[in-house]
């Protein structure tokens, strides 16, 4: 099975701050890379996939890039809203393996 | 506009067995794939099974092979999870959602419903 490490674990922002979530596969996976929002007691809500395409209606503040075993999710200009955890899915082989999660909190 | 919604999650003794459901509507339920995906509490995100949008293939996660059955009734716009021998290892919100795939795009889960609660507890 593909594994997916993310870093950091736990990130501590302020309103404004641009932030960043690495997400490394344990073997290539081309573009087959998802990121998706949690907040607590809700479902995962899709914010990128193919590695680097919004979702509709994702605003534009959220950018993802990387190919092969290293990702990025980028959010530039942190929002109130966007405090939650966000975790990484490759979808390159069958099982489609989860990374443990970033939370990313106020300061 | 698309919804999914899961019921039959409760609490089962060990060793039990339940079976859950996922309710769609608002799109042309035989045309996706459907997947189960399960978060035990305080954990991340797992990855349980995928059915076919035509159920003629089905995929499990190693951890629930052979004890867990995906299945789908696309005149009922249902989907099914009859999961048998639960464990501790097993409680969890399950949450069932559909699958998009392209050959440029790749895939992924684009609609997610609420979720289920399973506790395997004596």
């Amino acid at each position: 099975d593909i594994q997916l490490t993310q870093s950091p674990s736990f990130l501590s922002a302020s309103v404004g701050d641009r932030v960043s979530i690495t997400c490394r596969a344990s073997q290539g996976i081309s573009s087959s890379l998802v990121w998706y929002q949690q907040k607590p007691g809700k479902a995962p809500k899709l914010l990128i996939y193919a590695a680097s395409t919004l979702q509709s209606g994702v605003p534009s503040r959220f950018s993802g890039s990387g190919f092969g075993t290293e990702f990025t999710l980028t959010i530039s200009g942190l929002q109130p809203e966007d405090f939650a955890t966000y975790c990484c899915q490759q979808v390159e082989t069958y099982p489609f393996t989860f990374g443990p999660g970033t939370k990313v909190d106020i300061k | 506009q698309v919804h999914l919604v899961e019921s039959g999650g409760g609490v089962v003794q060990p060793g039990g067995s339940l079976r859950l459901s996922c309710a769609a509507s608002g799109f042309r339920f035989s045309s996706y794939a459907i997947h189960w995906v399960r978060q035990a509490p305080g954990k991340g995100l797992e990855w349980v099974a995928v059915i076919w949008h035509d159920g003629s293939k089905e995929i499990y996660a190693d951890s629930v092979k052979g004890r867990f059955i995906i299945s789908r009734d696309n005149s009922e716009n249902k989907l099914f999870l009859q999961m048998n021998s639960l464990g501790a290892d097993d409680t969890a919100i399950y949450y069932c959602t559909r699958g998009v795939w392209s050959a440029t795009m790749g895939a992924y889960f684009d609609y997610w419903g609420q979720g289920t609660l399973v506790t395997a507890s004596s």
